[in-house]
């Protein structure tokens, strides 16, 4: 069965410093979205990314962040200038217009 | 505000014991309904969804869910658990004809214990 792959599985950085997290939705998925997850807390929306744009953002997406989709196969989310408070797991997701959302294993972002 | 509700946090149970993981959503329109899991150090999998119809759905791993909309639930069963079904559980909804069926509403999750 096609799966959502993201990588890395863990990244550390230094705050002050962007991190890209990269994911290869699946292939012929139009629908892509970032979730997060704060350890203790629930899952997030932040964004969903249709026909090259933003279709929807939570207030959480702020200037710092930012997606991409830089060839056919990936998509990407950048973080400007990481905080503290950005440390979390990061979901990549994907769907068709009818399908439900297909999750990615999720990138642990640690901040220190 | 829109929101789900899980109102246990963490529920442990026997192996071969019955299973119910209560869900409550608020919201004013007609919602899709979805479960998910998650099992330590990997993504979240689709157990079931409900989007309209037969009130009753099934699903993976012998997960079933019941839609009542008198109550705004969406409670996950399964009859016998299994000691691979120790996970965390995520109840998640979004509305119908938002536009966008990927801007999921999650509860809070409810941590699985199974007990040999």
């Amino acid at each position: 069965e096609p799966e959502v792959t993201q990588t890395p599985s863990h990244q550390v950085t230094q705050m002050g410093q962007e991190v890209i997290l990269r994911c290869v939705p699946i292939s012929n998925h139009l629908y892509f979205y970032w979730y997060r997850q704060i350890l203790g807390q629930k899952v997030e929306f932040l964004v969903s990314f249709y026909n090259n744009e933003i279709s929807e953002k939570s207030e959480i997406f702020d200037d710092q962040f930012s997606v991409e989709r830089p060839d056919g196969s990936n998509f990407t989310l950048k973080i400007r200038s990481t905080k503290l408070e950005d440390s979390a797991m990061y979901f990549c997701a994907s769907s068709t217009d009818v399908s439900p959302l297909h999750f990615g294993n999720g990138t642990r972002l640690t901040v220190t | 505000a829109q929101s789900v509700t899980q109102p246990d946090i963490h529920i442990t149970v026997s192996e071969g014991a019955s299973l119910e993981l209560r869900c409550n959503y608020s919201y004013g329109a007609t919602p899709y309904l979805f479960w998910y899991v998650q099992s330590p150090g990997q993504g979240l999998q689709l157990l079931l969804k409900y989007f309209s119809g037969d009130t009753l759905v099934q699903g993976i791993k012998g997960f079933e869910a019941e839609f009542k909309r008198s109550q705004s639930s969406f409670n996950l069963r399964k009859p016998s658990v299994h000691w691979s079904d120790a996970a965390e559980y995520f109840c998640a909804v979004t509305l119908e004809g938002s536009g966008n069926t990927g801007k999921l509403i999650f509860g809070q999750g409810t941590t699985l214990q199974v007990k040999p």
